[in-house]
């Protein structure tokens, strides 16, 4: 137990769906991410939260949009998805993303999505 | 172009046995360090770090070594336990810039009992 927790676990959604990831973590971080961990290949960031406010995209598709209501919850909304997007997305929070951050992200179990 | 690799996908070691796994980086500005481990179906969980103004950094059985000059890190964990199987991730950042963490592509540890 993280203190970060995804939901759904397993997602599988053809490609002209709309559908949503979320995450929340209660270690009283300030900080949140979205990652993607696909086969053979480094975990990519994709966006970055510092109090609500979205600090960082990282050139991600605009099929993809995170929404962050307040510090604790994070989400992921998908639509109009390619099958090249099936992937463990993997969020993550820290207690701030900025100077003097020591780097250690604490990741939530990971929504495995696959894009039929 | 990849700034943190981890050139072995795999690697398998007897238990008892000393585990090495290997790093290297591209990028001179990167200066804290950082090893992940994985297990299936759960989240990459933060292991040990090193800063670069150490040149080693130890926590029980785990011991990360950083060679600056040829921006390569090490992660030995001795003795190698059947527990330690797992995938482990090399991650870097900048600790007083932008302090994104950039990846490796992680290496599949087998410990064999």
């Amino acid at each position: 137990e993280t203190g970060v927790t995804q939901t759904p676990r397993h997602l599988v959604m053809g490609m002209t769906n709309k559908k949503s990831l979320k995450c929340e973590q209660h270690l009283g971080h300030n900080a949140m991410y979205w990652y993607k961990q696909s086969a053979k290949k480094p975990l990519e960031l994709m966006f970055v939260y510092n109090f609500k406010e979205q600090t960082e995209n990282n050139s991600v598709p605009s099929r993809f949009s995170p929404e962050c209501p307040n510090s604790s919850h994070l989400f992921l909304h998908l639509h109009t998805l390619q099958p090249e997007d099936s992937a463990l997305y993997l969020c993550a929070s820290s207690q701030e993303a900025g100077t003097g951050y020591t780097g250690e992200l604490f990741f939530g179990e990971g929504s495995r999505l696959t894009v039929l | 172009d990849q700034q943190v690799k981890q050139n072995s996908p795999s690697l398998s070691v007897q238990e008892g046995r000393i585990s090495i796994l290997n790093c290297d980086y591209t990028n001179s500005m990167f200066d804290y360090f950082l090893w992940y481990k994985k297990y299936p179906a759960e989240g990459p969980t933060f292991l040990i770090s090193i800063s670069s103004i150490k040149d080693k950094n130890e926590d029980g059985r785990f011991t990360v070594f950083l060679n600056k000059s040829a921006k390569h890190l090490s992660l030995h964990i001795v003795p190698s336990q059947p527990g330690d199987s797992a995938v482990y991730f090399c991650a870097a950042s900048r600790l007083f810039g932008n302090e994104k963490l950039t990846f490796g592509t992680g290496t599949r540890l087998t410990i064999i009992p």
